[in-house]
């Protein structure tokens, strides 16, 4: 039978609006924080990546947002497009060579 | 280029049969991971290796084995004693997690 699990939440957003997918992680000595793409059938792709040191981090059309005081991490998508449908997985780095990661949020982009 | 590599893209199972899960990466990378994903669901570790000729355990490996005989190689055998292998199996390799993981693009197995 099927696993039992909680399926992923989904974000619907019109083509040209802005996204935020939110990531509650679970570690407060976590050091080093990287948000993934996944499309379906793919592998995950690497977006973009934060240290603890750091609140914000910039890359094309997206913006990672980490709030070390409420472990909460969040991916900011400008003007998303059709091509940004995907599931994203926030990941985190616990302990040694290792990252964890999160649940994933799917992301809907209507036309 | 260099990337990593897992084959086959699908894969039929029979009931009781064991299978291999190839997963080949020429990134010069140490770590290597395995990791079983189920529909509308998220990324669980089966197995992973941070060195040749070693491997731990990580979250799901009953009914799963691996081997690290070589840098580039890490293949996952799916045993008989996994009763419910139908799933999207991903592998990853990483020099170092501040760089994140690499990852390949899946296979899917069925069991028939």
């Amino acid at each position: 039978g099927e696993s039992v699990g909680l399926h992923l939440p989904t974000l619907s957003v019109q083509e040209g609006d802005n996204s935020i997918i939110n990531c509650a992680y679970s570690n407060s000595a976590s050091d080093y924080f990287i948000w993934y793409k996944q499309e379906s059938g793919k592998g995950p792709q690497f977006i973009i990546d934060i240290r603890s040191n750091m609140d914000k981090r910039q890359g094309q059309r997206v913006t990672v947002l980490l709030n070390k005081t409420v472990k909460h991490l969040s991916l900011q998508i400008a003007a998303t497009q059709p091509g940004d449908s995907a599931v994203y997985f926030c990941a985190e780095n616990m302990e040694g060579n290792m990252l964890t990661f999160g649940g994933g949020t799917r992301l809907m982009v209507k036309p | 280029d260099g990337g990593i590599t897992q084959s086959p893209k699908y894969l039929f199972r029979k009931e009781g049969q064991n299978v291999t899960l190839s997963c080949e990466q020429n990134l010069n990378h140490d770590a290597m991971y395995w990791y079983r994903q189920d529909p509308g669901q998220g990324l669980r570790l089966i197995y992973y290796s941070q060195i040749v000729n070693d491997f731990q355990k990580g979250d799901i490996a009953e009914g799963y084995s691996v081997s690290r005989e070589k840098k580039e190689s890490f293949p996952l055998t799916v045993t008989s004693a996994q009763k419910n292998p139908t799933a999207f199996y991903l592998c990853a390799s990483s020099r170092h997690v501040i760089y994140g993981y690499t990852f390949g693009s899946g296979t899917r197995l069925t069991v028939v």
